[in-house]
């Protein structure tokens, strides 16, 4: 079964410092796709990331960056130049070519002036 | 374009009363997904259609169902609602699916007294 698991349920991190979200995941699967979503309090899903399974090369969207260890089924998120408009719920997710998104319990990031 | 459009925002229902939630996709993309998101649970996911089909299904009891219209657009029906009903449901659209990012709606505060 496809589960994602991210163990750090809160992060804090001060505004401009670096912070890394942590995220492992269980599959069988080869083709797949893995994602980070944050959850502002407005409660809209928004993407921030997108890595598919089968680049070596991780993904990198601005500030934001991944590092993929396929081996280790470990994708993690990290924020450079935190701002406080990053504070949020972040999800990691994964999914097949069959679309069903499999997400985390989410870590919540709150951003310190 | 316009974001993907969930309708209503808010909804109070009773024991076994039956609610309908709409969702319009962002304009061209033809895969609509469901998900409900509670405290407990997460997210987890309910259907999603493709071209008026359902291409895939979760884990969820028949009183969930749901349809696609022609013109992409996919209501969600929850029939003889349930206390545990009571959760926040996210529309998402992707254009045929298939690892594609996920647009999200803001989904539709199911509240079940």
């Amino acid at each position: 079964a496809q589960t994602v698991t991210q163990s750090q349920p809160e992060m804090s991190v001060q505004e401009a410092e670096t912070v890394t979200l942590s995220c492992t995941y269980d599959t069988s699967e080869s083709d797949y796709y893995l994602f980070w979503y944050k959850q502002p309090p407005s409660r809209q899903m928004i993407l921030v990331i997108r890595q598919e399974a089968y680049k070596q090369q991780n993904a990198t969207e601005n500030r934001f960056s991944v590092n993929f260890q396929k081996a280790a089924k470990s994708f993690s998120l990290k924020i450079s130049d935190s701002q406080l408009g990053d504070a949020a719920m972040y999800f990691c997710a994964y999914t097949t070519t069959g679309n069903q998104f499999y997400f985390g319990t989410g870590t919540s990031l709150t951003v310190i002036p | 374009k316009a974001g993907v459009t969930q309708t209503p925002r808010y909804l109070i229902k009773t024991r076994g009363q039956q609610v309908t939630l709409s969702c319009s996709p962002i304009s061209g993309h033809r895969s609509v997904s469901w998900y409900q998101q509670t405290p407990g649970q997460g997210l987890q996911f309910l259907f999603e259609y493709f071209s008026e089909t359902q291409r895939n299904k979760g884990n969820f009891p028949g009183r969930f169902s749901g349809r696609q219209f022609s013109n992409s657009r996919s209501e969600m029906n929850v029939s003889t609602l349930e206390l545990g009903d009571s959760a926040l449901y996210l529309c998402a659209s992707s254009l045929e699916g298939r690892g594609e990012k996920l647009f999200f709606g803001s989904g539709t505060q199911l509240s079940v007294l």
